[in-house]
């Protein structure tokens, strides 16, 4: 059971250029989460899934798209990648995501610097 | 809206003194609160969390928190720090309220530095 893995961990990009940030989840949860973190600032969320075939926008969406592929997997796509985008990116999923009291497990982290 | 404001952006123990990690927030009603652990190069890991019933929540690696309304506080303590403790953590609400409840408002975090 690896619970949230994210890919890659590392990645450096140059201003304009495209990416995708992968997650997936092996405790079947139903919601998944991205956030990005920067220093000061706690985290914020991105986009969030609250089940297969939904997603919606958190507070920063700005400049991201995302996709739930299917139940385990939530990816996150830069388009255009820009200087104000390098920050570290988590991934989070939760069991049920309608109850407020679910808690949020996260992956490790993608920290990506662009440049 | 709902916010959460971490009173100091460091702190620093010494081993087996006390720590006290302060959290406030702010919403139209009383929310669920959680604490997060971030250790170095990792993700968040729940330390604890209050939904209903008891004020006092115990987590852990011996952390604990108590839920006062009356001072719109979730402080974070632990009688005796060790070194391992060295990390960051963060204080979280969210509203009991459906539509955005499943979004987690986090606190800009506390470093916590134990030193020998």
């Amino acid at each position: 059971n690896a619970g949230v893995t994210q890919t890659p961990k590392f990645q450096v990009l140059k201003t304009g250029q495209s990416m995708t940030l992968q997650c997936a989840q092996d405790m079947n949860h139903n919601s998944m989460y991205w956030y990005r973190q920067d220093p000061g600032m706690g985290l914020r969320l991105i986009y969030y899934s609250a089940s297969e075939g939904t997603t919606d926008k958190g507070e920063v969406p700005n400049g991201y798209n995302v996709s739930r592929l299917n139940k385990r997997e939530f990816s996150l796509r830069l388009e255009s990648a820009a200087p104000s985008q390098t920050s570290v990116y988590f991934c989070a999923s939760s069991e049920r995501g309608a109850t407020s009291t679910d808690t949020q497990y996260f992956g490790p982290g993608t920290r990506l610097t662009v440049l | 809206a709902q916010s959460v404001t971490q009173l100091g952006s460091h702190v620093s123990v010494s081993e087996g003194a006390l720590v006290l990690l302060r959290c406030n927030y702010s919403s139209s009603v009383p929310p669920y609160l959680f604490w997060y652990v971030q250790y170095p190069n990792q993700g968040l890991q729940l330390l604890l969390k209050y939904t209903t019933g008891a004020t006092l929540v115990k987590g852990i690696n011996g952390f604990e928190a108590e839920f006062k309304k009356s001072e719109t506080s979730f402080h974070l303590t632990k009688p005796s720090a060790h070194m391992s403790d060295a990390a960051e953590y963060f204080c979280a609400v969210r509203a009991i309220s459906s539509g955005s409840a499943r979004q987690l408002t986090f606190g800009s975090g506390t470093q916590l530095t134990v030193l020998p």
